[in-house]
């Protein structure tokens, strides 16, 4: 089976840098992807790590490490338009490649 | 401008009137998913294709019927609706399943 944990909630101020992390137990690692929702509205594609390290784009970087089963989200320079909940989701390459989702991190951001 | 359409939005219906969610995208994706979203579950899978006449069981299949005829639309089928069905829809695409999705606006149903 497959577990994805992420935190529930978090706050951080504008401007500053916060970092969401997710973990993962699934058998078949393929693959781990970040989205973006804000409230009522459809997830956005972030990120995607299928390798160790770090992809950067703009303010945003995603790290996964395979072997502690563990990535992060890490945004800087926040602005408010960057309250949202973040979604972690793993491909799972013993359940037919399927995408499974975790319950999202919302993120809270303070002038 | 490449997207995936929904139809409804909204919608409010009683249960055990059949009822059929619409799916739409215009980028020639292979992959197409149904997934519903509720407070404190997170996304989880309904059902999902990888081609045209192919479909597959998600997490949460049951209650819930697909088609894939032509590439282009997925529709969402709910024969018997009932309450436990009230959720947000989302449809999704993607290349060929192995890159990012490109999800539809949602649709909100209430089953009463």
């Amino acid at each position: 089976g497959q577990n994805i944990d992420q935190p529930t909630e978090m706050t951080a101020t504008e401007g500053a840098i916060v970092q969401i992390n997710c973990t993962y137990q699934t058998s078949g690692f393929n693959g781990l992807f970040w989205y973006q929702q804000h409230a009522g509205e459809a997830p956005t594609f972030l990120s995607y790590n299928v390798l160790d390290g770090l992809e950067e784009k703009g303010r945003f970087s995603s790290f996964l490490s395979r072997s502690k089963g563990y990535s992060y989200l890490l945004l800087k320079e926040l602005q408010m338009k960057d309250s949202a909940s973040y979604l972690c989701a793993v491909r799972d390459r013993d359940r037919d490649d399927k995408i499974i989702f975790g319950k999202g991190t919302r993120l809270h951001i303070l002038p | 401008e490449a997207q995936v359409t929904q139809n409804p939005r909204y919608l409010i219906t009683v249960t055990g009137k059949k009822l059929t969610v619409t799916c739409s995208q215009n980028m020639n994706h292979e992959y197409m998913s149904w997934y519903r979203q509720d407070p404190g579950l997170g996304l989880r899978q309904i059902y999902y294709s990888m081609n045209v006449e192919v479909t597959d069981k998600g997490d949460v299949p049951e209650g819930y019927k697909v088609s894939r005829k032509e590439k282009r639309n997925f529709p969402l089928i709910l024969e018997s609706p009932s309450p436990n069905q009230t959720s947000l829809y989302f449809c999704a695409s993607s290349l060929d399943g192995h890159y990012e999705q490109y999800f539809g606006p949602g649709t909100r149903l209430t089953v009463t």
